[in-house]
């Protein structure tokens, strides 16, 4: 149980265009997720906190406009790039919250974004 | 106050070994503390997680060993296998919240067979 799966795993896009990663709890309700940056070889980087059916919270430093988060269900989360650029080439990865247990996060399997 | 401080940051061991990762916190608060396994390219996968009320726990191979005095817990993997190579990252939160995980650096394990 408690899986989250992320898609797609891998993408590589021209600098400029924008991507969307969804982020889908399979078995349970989530009403929060949250997103995660990792570079290679370093820990996860908290980018934002999204919550079911309102505004996403940014963690210092994030730019809002840059990275948009939408959580319209309790399945689902989305994080899309917008005019992504080399700089943006990355390891994201989300993790969901059941909404009925406080602890633990269910992390997906991450998403390679490539930006050329 | 808010930052997990893991160590050592890579740690090399013989098969069968016991390989031994530590992790300091400063925030009183925290009473939640997970520890995460992830492999190259994947998610992390959580593998036991321990809470201030006892000082260890025990799940399979995995150990989580808690000081709360010192504000620190650690990682033991008996009976350490090629298979347990990955990057292993320490974790705190508040468990009654939807408060975010702050993470540790990770430490990369390389069991040899």
């Amino acid at each position: 149980g408690a899986v989250v799966s992320q898609h797609p795993s891998w993408v590589i896009c021209k600098s400029g265009t924008s991507v969307k990663i969804e982020c889908r709890s399979l078995d349970f309700q989530a009403t929060t997720m949250f997103w995660y940056r990792q570079f290679p070889k370093q820990s996860l980087m908290l980018m934002a906190t999204s919550n079911e059916g309102s505004k996403a919270t940014y963690e210092q430093g994030v730019e809002k406009d840059k990275f948009l988060i939408n959580h319209a269900s309790l399945t689902l989360s989305t994080l899309t790039v917008t005019s992504a650029h080399p700089e943006d080439s990355s390891f994201y990865i989300c993790s969901a919250r059941d909404r009925w247990a406080h602890q633990p996060q269910h992390f997906g399997d991450g998403t390679r974004l490539s930006i050329l | 106050q808010q930052q997990v401080k893991q160590s050592p940051q890579s740690l090399i061991v013989q098969k069968g070994g016991i390989p031994i990762i530590n992790c300091a916190y400063e925030n009183t608060a925290f009473d939640y503390f997970p520890w995460y396994q992830q492999f190259p390219g994947k998610g992390p996968a959580l593998l036991i997680a321990i809470r201030p009320d006892v000082s260890e726990k025990k799940e399979g191979r995995f150990t989580i060993s808690f000081n709360k005095s010192a504000k620190q817990f650690s990682l033991h993997i008996m009976d350490s296998q090629p298979g347990d190579s990955a990057t292993y990252f320490c974790a705190a939160s508040i468990w009654d919240s939807s408060y975010k995980l702050i993470f540790g650096s990770g430490t990369r394990l390389l069991v040899r067979p």
